[in-house]
């Protein structure tokens, strides 16, 4: 099992510039999430995913969107990218529906700059 | 408004000490308390604590849950260079469904 996925791992941005950030995972999860982490901020969620084909807005969600259109994928998309958004980006993923765990398993991340 | 607070924030330390790590919250209505580590990539899981397990132990590493003061405590005892890194508290809240709320990190700086 690969786990979670994340691609990239780095990218530079300008500012006004859109991009998708790539999760995918292959341990049948139906909960997965997306959290950025800025220093000294723990993590905050932007978005999350209870199942295919439904999402629930974070702590932080303004500037991006999310779709899940399967249960392996749940892709985060930044429109019009400005600096407040360079941070380090981690999907995660948990059984929560099936076995009530709360335990989640990270991606390796995506550091993001925005200049 | 749930929140979770680690302290100190930072912490330095020379190979062999013990050091204890603080996490505090306040939560609606508790289901469980995880550790996690990150050494400057994904965090990896270490503890989960619940109402029916409020002590956890891993090698050198030991954690455990005071649901009556509302605190956890994560413990490494001889401490070596490798448990340098971040380490995450987060509180899951049966009123927010599979969501964690995480504290701001303490991150731990051993020293050969």
């Amino acid at each position: 099992n690969a786990g979670v996925t994340q691609t990239p791992k780095f990218r530079i941005l300008k500012i006004g510039q859109s991009m998708t950030l790539q999760c995918a995972q292959d341990m049948n999860h139906n909960y997965m999430y997306w959290y950025r982490q800025d220093p000294g901020m723990g993590l905050k969620l932007i978005y999350y995913s209870v199942g295919a084909g439904i999402t629930d807005k974070g702590e932080v969600p303004n500037g991006y969107n999310v779709s899940r259109s399967t249960t392996e994928d749940f892709p985060l998309r930044l429109e019009l990218a400005a600096p407040s958004q360079t941070s380090v980006y981690f999907c995660a993923s948990s059984s929560f529906s099936t076995v009530l765990t709360d335990t989640q398993y990270f991606g390796p991340g995506t550091r993001l700059t925005v200049l | 408004e749930d929140k979770v607070v680690q302290s100190p924030l930072s912490l330095v330390v020379h190979e062999g000490d013990t050091v204890t790590l603080n996490c505090s919250y306040e939560v609606t209505n508790f289901r469980s308390l995880l550790w996690y580590k990150q050494e400057k990539k994904a965090p990896t899981f270490l503890f989960m604590l619940t109402s029916s397990g409020i002590e956890k132990k891993s090698g050198r590493l030991s954690s455990i849950l005071d649901k009556k003061e509302l605190f956890s405590i994560l413990n490494i005892t001889a401490t070596q260079t490798g448990d340098s890194a971040i380490y995450l508290c987060a509180v899951g809240d049966y009123n927010q469904g599979g969501k964690l709320i995480f504290g701001q990190g303490t991150e731990l700086s051993v020293k050969p």
